[in-house]
């Protein structure tokens, strides 16, 4: 079965660092979304990428976040000065054609 | 605006069958997906259903759609204690992005 493969599983940074959570989709998707889940909370969404720019974003994607597709495999969430807040699980999605959404194992972020 | 609504908890005794709800409010969905996840591990894709759909069975897996109440159901049959887990039901929303409920905890005793 295809899948999305995020890296690291766990990151520990300390606040005011930049960080860089980096994924995977599966390779003939075109969308690609970041979710976050602060620990015992909702998923949440966080913004969603589609021919290679930004087409949507939530409130919570603010100017310290930012995503890029460098190559044509790798899709990457860069945090540029980490907040305590930001400490969550952070998940990459990939969506072919109409159907399934699939999602990496995520990342731990801890910022400390 | 968006949201999707889900009880918080559901425990069942191994054997039965296990019927976790949820309300949506964007009636232009197009999937509807029922996710789990088990501690400490990602979302794993267990179905989904398209909004044209009233029912979808997978095994042990039935999911009932009543579009008229915005209302989606995931019945998992004969429960065993690996079904345990938190069950995240999630509509596809404008744009393509996911919305999420809250989660249901399912606690299967023996």
């Amino acid at each position: 079965e295809p899948e999305v493969t995020q890296t690291p599983s766990h990151q520990v940074t300390q606040m005011g660092q930049e960080v860089i959570l980096r994924c995977v989709p599966i390779s003939n998707h075109l969308y690609f979304y970041w979710y976050r889940q602060i620990l015992g909370q909702k998923v949440e969404f966080l913004v969603s990428f589609y021919n290679n720019e930004i087409s949507e974003k939530s409130e919570i994607f603010d100017d310290q976040f930012s995503v890029e597709r460098p190559d044509g495999s790798n899709f990457t969430l860069k945090i540029r000065s980490t907040k305590l807040e930001d400490s969550a699980m952070y998940f990459c999605a990939s969506i072919g054609g109409e159907t399934e959404a699939f999602f990496g194992q995520g990342t731990r972020l801890t910022v400390v | 605006g968006e949201d999707v609504e889900q009880s918080l908890f559901l425990s069942v005794r191994e054997g039965d069958s296990s019927v976790i709800n949820c309300t949506y409010t964007d009636s232009s969905s197009t999937y509807l997906y029922w996710y789990k996840q088990e501690p400490g591990a990602g979302l794993q894709l267990l179905t989904y259903i398209f909004s044209n759909m009233d029912m979808k069975q997978d095994q042990r897996l039935t999911v009932l759609l009543n579009k008229k109440d915005k209302h989606l159901s995931l019945r998992i049959a004969d429960t065993q204690t690996g079904d345990s887990a938190i069950y995240f039901c999630a509509e596809r929303a404008g744009g393509g992005k996911l919305i999420f409920g809250q989660g249901t905890e399912l606690s299967v005793k023996p």
